[in-house]
Parts: structure tokens; sequence; C-alpha cells
């Protein structure tokens, strides 16, 4: 089974600042990548697709980049609304998230 | 409008069985691939199954093989996940879910929770 790495899993910035979360997967996963953000009682929201593909209505501040093993997640310029659980997910095989991001504004 | 709407989830005896129920509307259920996601209190995203189209191949994560099936009703546009032999480890909300890592169409219904406990 294919592994997600996903790290930090929290961070802590302020408002304004540029964050970035990291998922390695433990085998080569081409593009067949998303990444989710939760907020508590909420169903996961999707942000990206196919690693780089920012979903329609999600800010641009969201960006997502990377092929492979190696994938980044990079909020910029920090929101309030921002805070939440961020997850990778890969869909190469089967599925596997990664093990979460709580992104916490200061 | 496109939903899916989960029901049938509750208190469940250890051992006890469970059957969940996702209801889809506003597309062509018939068309996709679906899932089921779970998520303990306090705990991360788990997949636990996937049903194709058209023929309903299945597949099951470890955590739940040989004790959840997974099936489709493409008339009724309804996902299902029959849940036996339940442990306390199994309490999660369970989510039904078209995921759109691949196509960018992606829906999740509102979760259902199921609590495993004597």
């Amino acid at each position: 089974a294919i592994q997600m790495t996903q790290s930090p899993s929290s961070l802590s910035a302020s408002v304004g600042d540029t964050v970035t979360i990291t998922c390695r997967a433990s085998q080569d996963i081409r593009s067949f990548l998303g990444w989710y953000q939760q907020k508590p009682g909420k169903a996961p929201k999707l942000l990206i697709s196919s690693a780089s593909t920012l979903q329609t209505g999600v800010p641009s501040r969201f960006s997502g980049s990377g092929s492979g093993t190696e994938f980044t997640l990079t909020i910029g310029s920090l929101q309030p609304e921002d805070s939440a659980i961020y997850y990778c997910l890969q869909d190469f095989s089967f599925l596997t998230f990664g093990q979460g991001t709580k992104v916490e504004i200061k | 409008e496109m939903q899916l709407v989960e029901s049938g989830g509750g208190l469940v005896h250890p051992g006890g069985s469970r059957r969940l129920s996702c209801a889809a509307s506003g597309f062509t259920f018939s068309r996709y691939v679906m899932y089921w996601v779970r998520q303990a209190p306090g705990k991360g995203l788990e997949w636990i199954s996937v049903i194709r189209t058209a023929g309903g191949e299945s597949f099951y994560a470890d955590s739940v093989k040989g004790r959840f099936t997974i099936s489709r009703d493409d008339s009724k546009d309804t996902l299902f996940l029959q849940m036996n032999s339940l442990r306390a480890e199994d309490t999660a909300v369970y989510y039904c879910a078209k995921l759109g890592v691949r196509d960018g169409f992606d829906m999740w219904g509102q979760g259902t929770m199921v609590t495993v406990s004597s």
C-alpha cells in the first residue's frame, strides 16, 4: 500500500504569512494527489486536484505543486478563515490520506 | 442541487451489525466510482471501501476486509455499507463520497456517526 507522509502535523502562523505543507508518497503517484481542507464538524472540502489544479471558488492564495513523490500545498497571505486541518490524498492506487496538518492562526 | 445524504448511523453493541445508506441526487450516480471514508473522533480520515461502476467491483481497507460490504443500487441512486462484527475501533463518522482528486468533481455527504459500545 502507498504511504503518505504529511508534515508538519501542526503549525501556527500569523495573518498574512505564507505557509507550506508537504506530502511525500512512498512511491511514484504521478499527479494523482489532492488537497483537502476540513473544518470542525464538517466534511472535507477539495481545494486542489491533480496536484496543482485549483478548484472553482477556492481563493487563489491556495496553490499546489509537485509530482511523483513530493507535493506541496502553499497558502499565501494566510487569513483567519484558513484555520483548519489540511489533508493530502493520493488516488493513484486505492486511496491514502496524509495524517493531516492543523493550521492555527496566532 | 447535487448532494449525498447518509443515514443509518447510531449506537451498536460490539459484535453487532449496521447498514448505512447514502442517497445521491442532482447528478448521474451510476457514472461514478463511489467511496466510504470514516473519521474516528479526533482522528484523521481513513478510506475504507470503494465500488466501481457497472458491475460494482469493490475493494476494502484491511481494517474492515471480511466484515464490511459495499454495494450500490443505481436504479435508486443509493450507496450502501453493510457493517458486521462491529468493534469499538469502528466508532467514527462515516462519509460517502464521490472523490474529485482526478477530475475535480468532488462531493461528500454530511456524515453519519456510528458508535460501537456496550
